[in-house]
């Protein structure tokens, strides 16, 4: 099993480019999530997804979309960077909610300049 | 709204020194995970708490779960240099669904050999 897997693992975009963070996981969970992590900010709730076409927003969700079509996959969309998007982001699934452990993917670095 | 507090922000030890890391919630949670992320890294999972009191050890690592699930800690006895990272407690954000967490901002530990 490959777990969680993100790309691109870098990306640098000019500011009012848009684009599309890529999120696969093979195994079969129903939950999937966005974060974003900043210096000294932890790691905050951008989306998530309790199951194919279900999605949600969580605490910063702003500037970003996401869909679920299929269990696997949980796109996250930038629609028009901007600098203050500059970030690493992680992807992360679990079985059921919050009472079972989140696999994170690796990570997309992510600079608007 | 709900938080989830670390303290310390950042710990510095010497080689073989214990380490203490708190997580304070400002609701009662029902469960509480801590994660460990690497420098460079994404988080994994090391252990979730579910019963008031529980007290769970991983080799040097022992985790604890208050009497009334509104805190936690990790303790490490004797740090090695395999232990320099940071430290996440998270728990289940209430409001939402399942699989939705909030995290603390982290104690990032440093060791010196």
């Amino acid at each position: 099993n490959a777990g969680v897997t993100q790309t691109p693992k870098f990306q640098v975009l000019k500011t009012g480019q848009s684009m599309t963070l890529q999120c696969a996981q093979d195994m079969n969970h129903e939950y999937m999530s966005w974060y974003r992590q900043d210096p000294g900010m932890g790691l905050r709730l951008i989306h998530y997804s309790v199951g194919a076409g279900i999605t949600d927003q969580g605490e910063v969700p702003n500037g970003y979309n996401v869909s679920r079509s299929t269990t696997e996959d949980f796109p996250l969309r930038l629609l028009s960077a901007a600098p203050s998007q500059t970030s690493v982001y992680f992807c992360a699934s679990s079985v059921t909610g919050t009472n079972q452990p989140q696999h994170f993917g690796d990570g997309t670095r992510l600079s608007i300049l | 709204g709900q938080q989830v507090m670390q303290i310390p922000q950042y710990q510095h030890v010497q080689e073989g020194e214990d380490f203490t890391t708190y997580c304070n919630s400002s609701t009662t949670l029902s469960n509480i995970q801590w994660y460990k992320q690497r420098p460079g890294g994404h988080p994994v999972f090391l252990i979730q708490l579910v019963k008031s009191g529980e007290v769970k050890k991983q080799k040097r690592l022992t985790f604890q779960f208050g009497e009334a699930k509104k805190n936690s800690s990790l303790h490490i006895t004797a740090t090695q240099t395999t232990d320099v990272g940071t430290y996440f407690c998270a728990g289940p954000r209430y409001g939402g669904s399942q699989g939705n967490l909030i995290f603390g901002k982290g104690t990032k530990l440093s060791v010196k050999p």
